[in-house]
């Protein structure tokens, strides 16, 4: 099975600290993303990277940046977090299958607060 | 751009029987794939299952079927003799097909659609 790991469950930071969230995966995915859930607002796209070194932006990347050195590791960073980033953060992973997409696969979640 | 759109913000149903969610999506393109996903309550967002657009038959898995109306751009999911399990947050989700770039492998989700099974 397919196993997106995120390093923390729960995370709870202060304004205007910069914050790491990491996410790992096992199956060799070419594609990794990172997403934000809110309640009413479903989920909303970050940032995403189809290659190790290549990201591309999702649809809200204000105020977050994202790390991919590696294959298997896609780090989510806040520069200097804010209260309105506050919010549940779910990593996922998929392979870039030529011909047919592939369904992602999701971590457990982060949820962030920040103080 | 796409976009997806589910209504229902909550739906609730005896166990044992049946329920339909619904999803509409608005896009340009002529092939694409549709999801549904399951968020149950603190665990992990799982795929139920999946659709591709050139195909005119509704995907099927077990307890879970689509109803997949191409022209109207509707792709709602039944789930039948429900289950206490089922109780879960449901997402629809469009994907754009594969071309030699990366960039359209990411989904488009709808809002969700909270789903209560009662005993």
């Amino acid at each position: 099975d397919v196993k997106v790991t995120q390093s923390s469950r729960y995370l709870v930071k202060r304004t205007g600290e910069k914050v790491f969230l990491e996410c790992v995966q096992d199956m060799d995915h070419e594609n990794m993303f990172w997403y934000r859930q809110d309640p009413g607002l479903g989920l909303r796209l970050i940032y995403f990277s189809y290659d190790v070194k290549m990201k591309e932006k999702g649809d809200i990347p204000e105020g977050y940046s994202v790390s991919r050195e590696k294959k298997e590791r896609f780090s989510l960073i806040l520069e200097s977090a804010s209260t309105n980033q506050t919010s549940m953060y779910l990593c996922a992973s998929g392979p870039f299958d030529r011909g047919f997409n592939q369904p992602q696969h999701f971590g457990d979640g982060t949820r962030l607060s920040i103080l | 751009a796409q976009t997806v759109t589910q209504s229902q913000p909550e739906m609730s149903v005896q166990e044992a029987e049946t329920v339909t969610l619904s999803c509409t999506y608005d896009t340009s393109e002529s092939n694409y794939y549709l999801f549904w996903y399951k968020q149950p309550p603190s665990r992990q967002m799982i795929l139920v299952i999946r659709q591709e657009a050139y195909k005119q038959q509704n995907a099927t898995e077990n307890r879970f079927s689509v109803n997949f109306q191409k022209a109207a751009k509707s792709f709602s999911l039944k789930i039948s003799d429900s289950q206490l399990g089922d109780t879960a947050m449901y997402f629809c989700a469009f994907m754009k097909p594969y071309p030699p770039t990366g960039a359209n492998s990411k989904l488009t989700f709808g809002k969700g659609i909270t789903l209560s099974v009662r005993p």
